[in-house]
């Protein structure tokens, strides 16, 4: 049982460049979000999703796109990389049964130059 | 709104010392309460949790109570060592909120 899979784990982009931070989890989960974390800002929620074909945006969601066409993937686009978005990104999936523990994929660590 | 405050870090205690992390939040209605730990280059694991007011959650030594009185959820371990060395996070998750929220994360180092 693989769990929460991302890749790639790092990944250096020059500004205005784009690409996906993909995420995928084999436990039939429902809910999926993705995270960022900074250096004393905790996790921040980007986007998350209650299931294919539904998206929503979290608090910081400005600069990122993302999609679910099925309940495996959750893929996470950058169209045109900033500075700002250097961070480690996280993605999540949990039960939808209430209140449950998410759980987390190991991270991709962006930097934007 | 959901939100959850964490004691500022790093915490940096000697090797059998008792650690409390403080932790409170606040939400609506009955929230669960999770205690994460993130370990160098490494993603999120749950430590523990707790579902309902006066629930201890417990595992490896960490231990926390959910207070709805105060609104906290501390951990605490009784005899830290160095390989508990990691950024701790608190979060909750209510009814009705798809995702977790989070505080800022404390970091604990263990010093021999």
């Amino acid at each position: 049982n693989a769990g929460v899979t991302q890749t790639p784990k790092f990944q250096v982009l020059k500004t205005g460049q784009s690409m996906t931070l993909q995420c995928a989890q084999d436990m039939n989960h429902e809910y999926m979000s993705w995270y960022r974390q900074d250096p004393g800002m905790g996790l921040r929620l980007i986007h998350y999703s209650v299931g294919a074909g539904i998206t929503d945006q979290g608090e910081v969601p400005n600069g990122y796109n993302v999609s679910r066409s099925t309940t495996e993937d959750f893929p996470l686009r950058l169209l045109s990389a900033a500075p700002s978005q250097t961070s480690v990104y996280f993605c999540a999936s949990r039960h939808q049964e209430r209140n449950t523990e998410a759980f987390f994929g190991q991270g991709t660590r962006l930097t934007v130059v | 709104g959901n939100s959850v405050t964490q004691m500022e870090g790093p915490v940096t205690l000697s090797e059998e010392a008792f650690l409390t992390i403080n932790c409170t939040y606040t939400a609506t209605g009955y929230p669960s309460l999770f205690w994460y730990v993130q370990y160098p280059g490494e993603g999120l694991q749950l430590l523990l949790k707790a579902t309902k007011a006066d629930d201890k959650g417990s595992n490896k030594g960490f231990e926390a109570t959910y207070r709805k009185e105060t609104t906290s959820f501390h951990l605490e371990k009784g005899s830290v060592q160095v390989s508990d060395s990691a950024v701790y996070f608190c979060a909750l998750s209510n009814t009705g909120r798809r995702a977790l929220t989070f505080g800022s994360g404390t970091r604990l180092q263990v010093q021999p």
